[in-house]
C-alpha cells in the first residue's frame, strides 16, 4: 500500500465553525507533513510531525492545530478560519530515516477548503 | 538559504511533440537533492524522481528523461512524444535536509498538452 488518504476531498465552512480534515497512511512513514496550496503557486509547508513529534511549525496561526494522535494518522483541526486560508490542504509521508539517503514524499490527493 | 527557479509558468505543445521543463536552483550545501513532482488537475502530487548531488548520471523512464549538470545548477525535464495525459503542472523541489523535512518547491510549470 503506498497510498496517502485524506478525508474530506472537499470542505466548505463558515469563519465560526471547527472542523477537521484526516490523512492516513500506511506505509510505515514516521514523518508525516501538511502543506497547503493556493491557486498557480506551489506547496507552502505548514506543520511536520517526525515519530508523532512536531517538529517543525512554519509559524502557521494557531487557528490551525495539528494532531497526530498515532503513526499512520495526522489531524489538522480548524477553528475560526478567515476566507483567505481557503485553498488545497495536502498531506504528505516519508520514511524520516536519517543517514540512509534520502526519503522522498508522497503525498495525499488533497483538502479543497473553501472558507465563506 | 535555498532557492529553485523555473522559468517557465505555461508551456503549449501539440501531442507527440517533446518538450523540455527547465529547473534551475541555488544552494550553498555540497549535499542536496533534487525531485521533480506532478500534479494533475486532481491536485495529488506525484513524485517522478529524486537525484542526489553526487550523481549527475542522467535518468531515463520510458518517455520520461532527467539532465542533471551542476556546472549549470540545472535539473531538466524532458517528455519525449508528449500524450494529452501529460497535462500538468510540474514542480522541480530541492532539500539540503536528508530526512525530508524541508523541500523547497519551485514555482511549477504548466503542461498543456493538445490533440
Amino acid at each position: 500500500d503506498t497510498e496517502v488518504t485524506q478525508t474530506p476531498k472537499h470542505l466548505v465552512m463558515g469563519m465560526t465553525n471547527k472542523k477537521s480534515l484526516k490523512c492516513e497512511q500506511h506505509m510505515g512513514h514516521r514523518a508525516m507533513y501538511w502543506y497547503k496550496q493556493k491557486a498557480k503557486k506551489p506547496p507552502e509547508l505548514m506543520f511536520v510531525y517526525s515519530y508523532e513529534k512536531l517538529s517543525i511549525n512554519e509559524s502557521v496561526p494557531s487557528r490551525f492545530s495539528p494532531e497526530c494522535p498515532n503513526s499512520s494518522l495526522l489531524n489538522l483541526h480548524l477553528h475560526a478560519l478567515q476566507p483567505e486560508d481557503s485553498a488545497l490542504y495536502l498531506c504528505a509521508s516519508s520514511q524520516h530515516t536519517q543517514g540512509a539517503g534520502y526519503n522522498e514524499q508522497f503525498f495525499g490527493p488533497g483538502t479543497r477548503l473553501t472558507v465563506l | 538559504a535555498q532557492k529553485v527557479t523555473q522559468a517557465q509558468t505555461e508551456i503549449s505543445v501539440v501531442e507527440k511533440e517533446d518538450v523540455t521543463l527547465d529547473c534551475v536552483y541555488e544552494t550553498r550545501d555540497t549535499t542536496y537533492y533534487l525531485f521533480w513532482y506532478k500534479q494533475p488537475p486532481s491536485g495529488e502530487l506525484v513524485f517522478l524522481i529524486r537525484r542526489n548531488s553526487f550523481d549527475e548520471q542522467n535518468e531515463i523512464s520510458g518517455r520520461y528523461s532527467w539532465n542533471f549538470q551542476k556546472s549549470t545548477s540545472s535539473f531538466n525535464f524532458t517528455i519525449t512524444a508528449s500524450q494529452v495525459v501529460d497535462s500538468a503542472v510540474y514542480f522541480c523541489a530541492l532539500s539540503v535536509d536528508n530526512a525530508g523535512n524541508m523541500l523547497t518547491f519551485g514555482g511549477g510549470t504548466r503542461l498543456m498538452v493538445k490533440p
